[in-house]
């Protein structure tokens, strides 16, 4: 059975850092691409971060430059490391499993990060 | 960068069917994929490439996708179909290239 599990939300002051992981099991971790997706309170789903098998990682530029996914597959796990939180970044981080043309088949529970002073 | 756009909401009641689209500009080019979430849980993939169900997804749920509108169709609505739905397609153009639209509430009456 796929499990995708988030850990390491919670609350940081702006201008602070926080790093989630996400460990997985029941598949083979090295072969899929990865991503993170948020999601603030009472709103949509936002795509954060991506990485490829061959660690290829890709970003949207509100988040380019303080933000960093990594993966480790030894471990099969999925970091996020985050830098220069700002308030806009409080929501629900699910890591997800991408397959086929650029679909999320599977998604953890989420971890709850809190930006605020 | 490319927009998709939802209904807000839907209501329909038990036993009748349930539409929602997700409207973009030449969304029949691309593959869209369809997402479930209920209150306090996580996205869950209903609806892949246009019109595929993953495996343990009701054959109520279908989807269709032509010009510019997507189709999310479910059939036989039930009260365990109440949930937020939210549209997705990849566009490489974008500065967000996996984008979602901005979901639809589905209540069941």
């Amino acid at each position: 059975e796929v499990q995708l599990v988030e850990s390491g939300g919670g609350l940081v002051q702006p201008g602070g850092s926080l790093r989630l992981s996400c460990a997985a099991s029941g598949f083979t971790f090295s072969s899929y691409d990865m991503h993170w997706v948020r999601q603030a309170t009472g709103k949509g789903l936002e795509w954060v971060s991506a990485i490829g098998t061959a660690g290829d990682t890709y970003y949207p530029g509100s988040v380019k430059g303080r933000f960093t996914i990594s993966r480790e597959n030894a471990k099969n796990s999925l970091y996020l490391q985050m830098n220069s939180l700002r308030a806009g970044d409080t929501a629900v981080y699910y890591c997800a499993r991408a397959v086929g043309a650029h679909t999320f088949d599977y998604w953890g529970q989420g971890t709850l990060v809190t930006v605020s002073s | 960068s490319y927009v998709l756009t939802q209904p807000p909401s839907v209501s329909v009641a038990p036993g009748q069917t349930a539409r929602i689209t997700c409207g973009g500009n030449n969304i029949g080019s691309k593959s869209v994929h369809w997402y479930q979430q209920k209150p306090g849980q996580a996205p869950v993939l209903v609806v892949y490439d246009d019109s595929d169900r993953p495996s343990g997804i009701p054959e109520r749920f279908s989807g269709s996708n032509s010009g510019n509108t997507a189709t999310l169709t479910i059939s036989r609505v039930e009260a365990g179909d109440e949930a937020d739905y939210y549209c997705q397609v990849w566009d490489s153009s974008s500065d967000r290239p996996w984008v979602f639209g901005g979901g639809t509430k589905l209540t069941v009456l």
